[in-house]
């Protein structure tokens, strides 16, 4: 597809379980961005991969969160031993590195409810 | 870091007034400077951007304007109309192309 997609859109897991989630960006992007939201909250950095550089991990709450991105494409990020307060919308976003700040295209994100 | 800072965090107009909102940043090293729009059940799209070697732009209704002896940016919606409620947030880039974003703003318009 033409823009960034997510799966899956809307997921229900119970608490203590693992869930993944998982970020197609546009091809050719080589940044890439999770960030949550919670209901009604502003955007909240997850995580930032750039190319082939160590993932900047500054913004993930507890070590129960991770991210991959496997050959510079798809990411995979990964709750594990979900919480309640884990539930929220996760949203990714990717644009193209350069020399100066570019548009970054966001994904519909996974809405995520802990029950 | 940059530290990107949005106010007011919600603004209500009358339909056909204008809105501002107004955003200040930290690293003067940003030279990126993009705002989005997020509707309901949606993901945030970018309505205008402006660089650093620029003052002001301008696309229809929306215009942004950019101060950076100040650090700030603000973003303004003339004639509003029902569809322009929504959640606006501003972001900053620097030459490392890693983008931070304000709070959002939640824009409600009056019929």
């Amino acid at each position: 597809g033409a823009g960034v997609s997510q799966s899956p859109s809307n997921k229900v897991t119970e608490k203590g379980k693992d869930v993944e989630l998982r970020c197609d960006p546009i091809s050719g992007h080589t940044a890439l961005y999770w960030y949550r939201q919670s209901l009604g909250q502003g955007l909240e950095f997850l995580i930032y991969f750039q190319g082939n550089s160590a993932p900047d991990k500054s913004g993930l709450p507890s070590d129960r969160f991770s991210a991959e991105r496997t050959g510079g494409s798809v990411s995979t990020l990964t709750i594990q031993r979900t919480q309640q307060e884990d539930s929220a919308v996760y949203l990714c976003a990717s644009s193209i590195a350069g020399q100066e700040g570019t548009e970054a295209f966001f994904g519909q994100g996974t809405r995520l409810t802990v029950v | 870091g940059e530290n990107v800072e949005q106010h007011p965090s919600t603004l209500s107009v009358q339909e056909g007034d204008s809105a501002v909102i107004k955003c200040t940043y930290s690293d003067s090293a940003s030279n990126y400077f993009p705002w989005y729009k997020q509707e309901l059940g949606k993901g945030p799209q970018l309505i205008i951007d402006i660089r650093s070697n620029v003052g002001e732009k301008k696309d229809q209704r929306i215009a942004v304007t950019l101060n950076k002896t100040a650090k700030h940016f603000s973003l303004h919606i003339t004639e509003t109309q029902p569809e322009d409620s929504a959640v606006y947030f501003c972001a900053a880039s620097n030459r490392n192309n890693r983008l931070a974003f304000g709070k959002g703003n939640q824009v409600v318009v009056i019929p």
